[in-house]
């Protein structure tokens, strides 16, 4: 499974943009970019997952460039409860084991 | 409808002891895995079951640890003699056979005095 860089923390305020980037520069072929998202005290929770270009819905959105060595998050508008671990995970998703490998996220602090 | 329960919530033992863990995962999900979550860290794969296919237990971390699944409903995690680097958060996700996403459970916080 590729590995995954991403900030171990940021901070932003209610109402602006946040976007956490992800590296993965050993991104294989039939690998999709999924993004978790984990409040404290519970499991994780999918927010997108795309494979290249741009995936939009009513959460978020993933921006993937052409060499798809990197991803980024988009978070529109964050508020309070935005507060939360996120996480970037690679992987395939046409193998019979599907099991996630999550890193240490990202820890998005968004402040009043 | 329901989503992933896990029992119990909080599990406090002693060291050298047996605990049972339970995953009620969502009815019709046929792929079932377990997580282990340590504090401040990310999520480690433990084990994974798939139907009525042979469960994939490469991330369990020593044979102290084992799982069973019902056919495809109820799963229990067993950790045997228990230690003190057990202590984590344990976690319990279903999916469908297709289709990206994972449903967690709360998971089971379990502390190993």
């Amino acid at each position: 499974l590729a590995k995954t860089t991403q900030p171990i923390s940021m901070d932003s305020y209610e109402g602006q943009e946040v976007n956490i980037t992800c590296s993965h520069n050993n991104i294989a072929t039939n690998d999709y970019i999924t993004w978790y998202q984990q409040f404290p005290s519970q499991g994780p929770r999918f927010i997108i997952q795309g494979y290249k270009t741009k995936v939009t819905n009513e959460v978020a959105s993933l921006f993937i460039p052409a060499d798809r060595k990197s991803s980024t998050l988009s978070l529109p508008r964050v508020s309070l409860s935005d507060t939360a671990v996120y996480y970037c995970l690679v992987g395939p998703m046409d193998t019979g084991r599907r099991a996630l490998t999550f890193g240490s996220g990202t820890r998005l602090q968004v402040q009043p | 409808g329901a989503g992933v329960s896990q029992s119990p919530s909080n599990k406090v033992t002693e060291k050298g002891k047996d605990v049972e863990l339970r995953c009620d995962p969502i009815s019709g999900h046929t792929a079932l895995y377990w997580y282990r979550q340590r504090l401040g860290q990310g999520l480690e794969f433990l084990i994974y079951f798939q139907g009525n296919s042979a469960p994939d237990k490469s991330g369990l971390p020593s044979d102290r640890f084992s799982a069973e699944r019902t056919g495809e409903s109820v799963s229990t995690l067993t950790i045997q003699r228990t230690q003190q680097e057990d202590s984590a958060v344990y976690l319990c996700a279903s999916s469908l056979a297709q289709g990206p996403e994972q449903f967690f459970g709360p998971g089971t916080r379990l502390t190993v005095l």
